[in-house]
C-alpha cells in the first residue's frame, strides 16, 4: 500500500540555519504530495503541495520538489527562523483518491 | 471564513463513560474527515464522509467508535465505552470534494482516565 517516511526527528537549529526535511514514499499510482505544519496547539495547515513529477511547491520561504525517480519530495528552506518550529508533516494523495497518508511528523526546533 | 470548528477543545473522562466529540466543517465543503493523532501512530484516518454518506470507515479502530453525519454542517464522534488508550487528539478536516487540499480543525484533546 501507499506509505511516507520521512526522517525522523527532532530537528534543533540556530535560526538563520538551512533546513532540509526528507520525505520518501511508495505509492502504486502518480499520487499528489503535500507539506503540511502544525504549531504548537493547532490544527494542521497546508504548507505547499506538488501535483505532478518535476513540479515545485512553495510558500513562505518553503520548497519541495516532487521527484518521480527519487520518490522524494524534501522540504527545504534556506534560512528558518524562531516562528519556525512546529511539526512537519508530509503526505500524499493518491490519484483519484481523497485519502491523505501521513508520514509521522518531524518536530522542528529553531533556537535563537 | 470561521473554519472547521471542533468541540470541546479538551476532555477528560474516567474509562468506560460516553464520549462524543463534534465537529462543524466549513461552510460549502462536502467531505469531512476524523483523523486521530498518537505519539506511538501518528495520524490515522478514521472515517470520511461525502456529502453526509460514509465512505469509507476502515479506520475505525473497533465497535465502541461510531461517527456520524446528519447534516452537511455537522458531524460527530463517539466512543463507547471509552478506555484510556482511546486517549489522543482528534482532529476534523473538511474539504470540497474535488479539492486536494484538507483544511483541519484545532483538534480535541481527549484524555481517557
Amino acid at each position: 500500500g501507499n506509505s511516507v517516511t520521512q526522517m525522523e526527528g527532532p530537528v534543533t537549529l540556530s535560526e538563520e540555519a538551512f533546513l532540509t526535511i526528507n520525505c520518501t514514499y511508495t505509492a502504486t499510482g502518480y499520487p499528489s504530495l503535500f507539506w503540511y505544519v502544525q504549531y504548537p496547539g493547532e490544527g494542521l495547515q497546508l504548507l505547499l503541495k506538488a501535483t505532478k513529477a518535476d513540479d515545485k511547491g512553495s510558500n513562505k520561504g518553503f520548497e519541495a520538489t516532487y521527484r518521480k525517480e527519487t520518490t522524494s519530495f524534501h522540504l527545504e528552506k534556506g534560512s528558518v527562523q524562531v516562528s519556525d518550529s512546529a511539526v512537519y508533516f508530509c503526505a500524499l494523495r493518491d490519484q483519484g483518491a481523497q485519502k491523505l497518508v501521513f508520514g509521522q511528523g518531524t518536530r522542528l526546533t529553531i533556537n535563537p | 471564513d470561521a473554519g472547521v470548528i471542533q468541540s470541546p477543545r479538551h476532555e477528560v473522562t474516567e474509562m468506560g463513560q460516553e464520549v462524543t466529540l463534534r465537529c462543524k466543517p466549513i461552510s460549502g465543503h462536502n467531505s469531512l474527515f476524523w483523523y486521530r493523532q498518537t505519539m506511538m501512530r501518528g495520524l490515522e484516518l478514521l472515517i470520511y464522509f461525502n456529502n453526509n454518506v460514509p465512505i469509507d470507515d476502515s479506520g475505525m479502530p473497533e465497535d465502541r467508535f461510531s461517527a456520524k453525519m446528519p447534516n452537511a454542517s455537522f458531524s460527530t464522534l463517539k466512543i463507547q465505552p471509552s478506555e484510556p488508550r482511546d486517549s489522543a487528539v482528534y482532529f476534523c478536516a473538511s474539504s470540497y470534494r474535488d479539492s486536494r487540499e484538507q483544511y483541519f480543525g484545532p483538534g480535541t484533546r481527549l484524555t481517557v482516565t
